[in-house]
């Protein structure tokens, strides 16, 4: 099933305490990246991956890092995690170019920073 | 500059026809996407237009006139299960996508 998993699903943690999220997908898409979505401000993007080995900032990227080690991989890193980065993140994939608008997204993951 | 922009919310009745608009402005523009997005779940695609006119899909139907940078989405025989957030987005000159705020879409019996 073609598909793109994250995890981990819920978090709690404590300000300043390193933690990654984890991305995969398995439909060999070219495309990769992060949003976090919050009440009233909608999708807005953190980082995103072309390609491997390729990564540039999005709208929101303060505070975050990505790496695209191999294709199917794009794990979202948190050095110091801080209150204001409570959120739902998404990560999504897609062929990428003229199909990059069609993604294809993980489930969500909802982390609370105290 | 870019943006986009489409209304919060709307209320509909079961069986009824909706149309939620979306304007947006930029200078590159690669088509026009509507993702449907149910409380605490992902977003998922509905339907992309990249030129003019009506794409239908079943009770779904997405409309686009780039003169106008103007964009509707239409809902026929409306279900309570299509109570969601409705998002716009356009893929930018660097085939990045912009996205809207979404529309709540609250479906009343």
């Amino acid at each position: 099933e073609a598909q793109v998993t994250q995890n981990p699903r819920y978090l709690i943690t404590v300000t300043g305490k390193k933690l990654t999220v984890t991305c995969s997908q398995n439909m060999n898409h070219e495309y990769m990246s992060w949003y976090r979505q919050d009440p009233g401000l909608g999708l807005r993007q953190i980082y995103y991956s072309m390609n491997v080995e390729v990564t540039d900032k999005g709208d929101v990227p303060e505070g975050y890092k990505v790496s695209r080690k191999e294709k199917r991989n794009f794990p979202l890193i948190l050095e110091s995690p801080s209150p204001n980065q409570t959120s739902l993140y998404f990560c999504a994939s897609s062929p990428g170019d003229r199909e990059a608008g069609e993604l294809f997204f993980g489930e969500g993951s909802r982390l609370t920073v105290l | 500059g870019q943006n986009i922009d489409q209304p919060t919310e709307m209320t509909a009745t079961e069986g009824a026809i909706v149309q939620i608009n979306c304007t947006y402005q930029t200078s590159g523009f690669n088509g026009l996407f509507w993702y449907q997005q149910h409380a605490g779940e992902a977003p998922t695609f509905l339907s992309y237009n990249v030129l003019d006119g009506l794409e239908e899909k079943g009770r779904f139907s997405s409309f686009l006139s780039r003169s106008k940078g103007y964009s509707y989405l239409l809902l026929k025989e409306l279900q309570m299960k299509d109570s969601a957030s409705y998002l716009c987005a356009f893929l930018d000159s660097n085939y990045q996508l912009i996205w809207g705020a979404g529309t709540k879409l609250i479906i009343k019996p």
